[in-house]
């Protein structure tokens, strides 16, 4: 059964970078794509991006422009980076995987809070 | 990007209530729409995809149905277990995109 562990800084300060690592077990990276959905507290899902285990990358346009996602096989990783943080980044930030062939995310992490104040 | 419409966003049910949940999408997104319940504090999961597909480990007592841009999921006979917010995504292009939700309360 694949599972997957979010891990990184709970707290960032405004104007810094967000840097969150997954770490994936019980299965193999290859072939999937892999995700990033954050909520704030109280609120709606929103999606951030995906990356395939290529590299090949779809971002949220609303989240572009500070959005960088990478992936390392050989260390069953994969991240995300946020730049320019404000206290509107600040939500549970979820890792998951689609599907094979039904591009659903099918698994998904805990979440972990990350809190962006000075 | 497509915009998903989920209405109510929120309902207050019995137990052994039937309870429908709707999703409307701003485009035709051709049954590429999955329906996740969230339980506070937990991630998302997974309850049915390709508007009608039962996940694994779902109750049979949840159904969907829809095409176009119309959706429903429905609650044939809630549970105790199935207090809990429902979210609609369309998986039909990206960016990927969610209802605002739906928080089933207890009545």
């Amino acid at each position: 059964q694949v599972q997957l562990q979010e891990s990184g800084p709970g707290l960032v300060k405004p104007s810094e970078t967000l840097s969150l690592t997954c770490t994936v077990s019980g299965g193999s990276m290859s072939n999937y794509y892999w995700s990033w959905v954050r909520q704030p507290a109280g609120k709606g899902l929103e999606w951030i991006g995906r990356i395939y285990s290529s590299g090949s990358t779809n971002y949220n346009p609303s989240l572009k422009s500070r959005v960088t996602m990478s992936v390392d096989t050989s260390k069953n990783q994969f991240s995300l980076k946020v730049d320019s943080v404000t206290a509107a980044d600040t939500a549970v930030y979820y890792c998951a995987r689609e599907g094979g062939t039904v591009t659903v995310l099918f698994y998904w992490g805990q979440g972990t809070l990350v809190t962006v104040s000075s | 990007d497509i915009q998903m419409t989920q209405s109510p966003s929120s309902l207050s049910a019995s137990v052994g209530d039937r309870v429908t949940i709707t999703c409307r999408a701003s485009q035709d997104i051709s049954n590429s729409l999955t329906w996740y319940q969230q339980k506070p504090g937990k991630a998302p999961k997974v309850l049915l995809y390709a508007t009608s597909r039962l996940e694994s480990e779902a109750p049979s007592r949840f159904s969907g149905s829809g095409s176009g841009t119309d959706y429903t999921l429905t609650i044939s006979s809630l549970q105790p277990e199935d207090f809990a917010t429902y979210y609609c995504q369309q998986y039909y292009s990206t960016p990927r995109t969610f209802g605002q939700g739906t928080k089933v309360e207890i009545k």
